[in-house]
């Protein structure tokens, strides 16, 4: 089956320090990703999607100079905390779909900003 | 605006029983609907697609059932062990495939051996 993969699975940051996170689409290619942000004991949150050659588009209330998003490829896109503090420290996660079939999801990744 | 509901938030049942886990939406013209699963720390694994067209779909110990008409659907695990112990969710599309997830809140079970 289809396979996404993000990386790190975990990240301890400084205050003030920019953290980038990735998400890989394995075995197909995905022109939309997703990111999303899972708070404790809460559902995810649709964060933005990722548009393969173009601008992401934001949620409302989400930061896009904060939360930069980069989907160079159709296989690769990356989010990026910037100066990041203690508010950010969450639980990030992408998501690839293929064109018709189910949404598949990284592993997701615990940012904690110390 | 699509609102996705499950109910109850948490289930604890004993190893060997039957369960249904119950999911509704609001707006009942959807693309699919898809269950997962997320185990603490984890993200999330896909367990089941129905797709607008089909009733129901089977993956050895799990069923899920859609109605349309009346904005349900229903995740059964037969037989339920304490490796079942996850949170489940239940996503529809904003619009088709490929397009953002509105997700359920999830329901939290705990399968006490």
């Amino acid at each position: 089956g289809a396979v996404v993969s993000q990386h790190p699975s975990w990240v301890i940051c400084k205050s003030g320090t920019s953290v980038k996170i990735e998400c890989r689409s394995l075995d197909f290619q995905a022109t939309t990703m997703f990111w999303y942000r899972q708070f404790p004991k809460q559902s995810l949150m649709l964060m933005a999607t990722s548009n393969e050659g173009s601008k992401a588009t934001y949620e409302q209330g989400v930061e896009k100079d904060k939360f930069l998003i980069n989907h160079a490829s159709l296989t690769l896109s990356t989010l990026t905390v910037t100066s990041a503090h203690p508010e950010d420290s969450s639980f990030y996660i992408c998501s690839a779909s293929r064109r018709t079939t189910e949404a598949f999801f990284g592993q997701g990744t615990r940012l904690t900003v110390v | 605006k699509q609102e996705v509901t499950q109910i109850p938030a948490a289930l604890s049942v004993p190893e060997g029983e039957n369960l249904v886990l119950n999911c509704s939406f609001t707006d009942s013209a959807i693309y699919n609907l898809q269950w997962f699963r997320q185990d603490p720390g984890k993200g999330l694994t896909s367990l089941l697609l129905i797709q607008s067209s089909q009733r129901e779909q089977t993956s050895g110990r799990l069923n899920a059932s859609l109605d349309k008409s009346s904005g349900r659907s229903t995740l059964y695990i037969a037989a339920s062990q304490p490796g079942d112990s996850a949170t489940y969710l239940c996503a529809v599309p904003e619009t088709g495939a490929n397009s953002k997830l509105t997700f359920g809140k999830g329901i939290t079970l705990s399968v006490r051996p």
